[in-house]
């Protein structure tokens, strides 16, 4: 089946630093979303995509439908600690219904 | 953004037992989803409904059992819990397009 390559699977950085993940794909995808998990919960769509090239923000979050429509980035700019937690990338592939999920990066912020 | 609810959020089970995880949604999406997820690792979809009476098997193979009887109540069935189905179970919803809410999940051990 379709597959989301999510890099990397987890980040240790300083508070403050700026934060980059992506989601890459052999196939075409004609919707990107990102969502954070806390621990013991769901998770939170964060940022939702639907056109190629098109760049997203929401608060210090900033995400991009990549141009080959292959791949999407999330980044996080001046993190704090509540950014904590483990990030997904989710697509619907080109003639799917259904959405395919990332492994997922887990963030890890040291005051 | 939906309202989507799961009970119990936790539960501890001894093998064998037949248990019904509760998943209701307030905002009447048609779309409905059950996810199983290790901690920490990606989404397998296990089933998913586009409307009342209508269900259907995800990607993931599950022994557990979906009913939709009314648009905002989806709940899974386990006929008999075995320690292999100890994980967490998510539900999500949506409305026309891809963008899924997700509950807080439910937490099952069986011993």
């Amino acid at each position: 089946g379709q597959q989301l390559n999510q890099s990397p699977q987890s980040m240790f950085i300083q508070e403050g630093e700026d934060v980059s993940m992506n989601c890459t794909s052999s196939s075409i995808f004609n919707t990107w979303l990102w969502y954070k998990q806390d621990p013991g919960e769901g998770p939170v769509l964060l940022i939702a995509l639907y056109k190629a090239g098109e760049l997203t923000s929401n608060g210090r979050l900033t995400a991009q439908f990549g141009i080959t429509r292959k791949d999407s980035f999330l980044n996080i700019s001046a993190s704090i600690p509540s950014d904590v937690g483990i990030y997904f990338c989710a697509g619907q592939p080109q003639g799917a219904q259904k959405l395919v999920f990332g492994q997922g990066t887990r963030l890890t912020i040291n005051p | 953004e939906a309202d989507i609810y799961q009970t119990p959020r936790y539960l501890v089970i001894g093998t064998g037992k037949k248990i019904t995880l509760e998943c209701s949604q307030t905002m009447g999406h048609d779309k409905m989803y059950w996810y199983q997820q290790d901690p920490g690792m990606e989404l397998h979809l296990i089933h998913y409904s586009y409307g009342v009476n209508s269900t259907e098997k995800g990607d993931l193979s599950s022994e557990s059992t979906v009913s939709r009887i009314r648009t905002e109540h989806f709940p899974l069935t386990l006929e008999s819990a075995r320690p292999s189905h100890t994980s967490q179970y998510l539900c999500a919803s949506s409305e026309a397009g891809y963008e899924q809410y997700f509950g807080p999940g439910t937490r099952l051990t069986v011993t």
